[in-house]
């Protein structure tokens, strides 16, 4: 079946550093891949998408990048900042017009 | 301000009670959808609703159900079937042309069961 998970369950990063936030994925069909930031209580926030045919997306102090060979995806966050303490979701389309979402990275901004 | 809601946050239950919460949006979007969270686990699929009179099951829909009589609400009951219903269950909703991708998500409701 269609799964979507996290290398690191936990990162913690100095404030300022660039953060990096790994997933794999393991269906190959998906037109699209979406990142979202989760905060303690709260509901899940959209944060970036990238579509399959591109490899590198950025916003605003984000970016992401796919690596469809190795059915990789990494988001990167410049300069670190406190408010981006929270959880981290990717998750890729699939078959039945709904959304797998993988099991989260915690990170942790350390002052 | 517009937005998704969803009430109560915190909700008890005893064991073999139906429960409904509900989900309201302000948005005008097309599309809702109802997630679990349980710790340490991604989100997990409920049902959703494209349009106003029609839903499909997710792939955890055993023990719920739902309605979408208005475009503004889709309440979700946790029937006595669930066999464990204790969770954090998010509500979204999204406009039709980026209905998959970005799904703006209610603060949730925790549900404990007794």
């Amino acid at each position: 079946g269609e799964s979507v998970g996290l290398h690191l369950p936990t990162l913690s990063v100095q404030e300022g550093d660039n953060s990096i936030i790994n997933c794999a994925y393991s269906n190959s069909a998906s037109d699209y891949f979406i990142w979202y930031k989760q905060e303690s209580g709260k509901g899940p926030q959209f944060i970036i998408d990238i579509r399959s045919n591109m490899d590198k997306r950025q916003g605003q102090r984000v970016t992401v990048l796919l690596n469809k060979t190795v059915k990789h995806l990494s988001l990167q966050i410049a300069a670190t900042q406190p408010g981006d303490s929270a959880v981290y979701f990717c998750a890729q389309t699939g078959g039945g017009n709904k959304l797998t979402f993988g099991t989260g990275t915690q990170l942790k901004v350390e002052l | 301000d517009g937005g998704i809601t969803q009430s109560p946050k915190y909700l008890f239950r005893k064991e073999g009670q139906n429960v409904t919460l509900s989900c309201e949006q302000n948005l005008n979007h097309d599309a809702m959808y109802w997630y679990r969270q349980d710790p340490g686990q991604g989100l997990r699929l409920i049902y959703y609703s494209q349009i106003v009179n029609d839903f499909q099951k997710g792939d955890i829909a055993e023990g719920y159900s739902v309605s979408r009589e208005k475009k503004e609400s889709f309440p979700l009951t946790v029937t006595s079937a669930q066999k464990n219903p204790t969770a954090f269950y998010l509500c979204a909703s999204s406009i039709r042309d980026r209905g998959l991708l970005e799904q703006f998500f209610g603060p949730g409701t925790r549900l404990t069961v007794l």
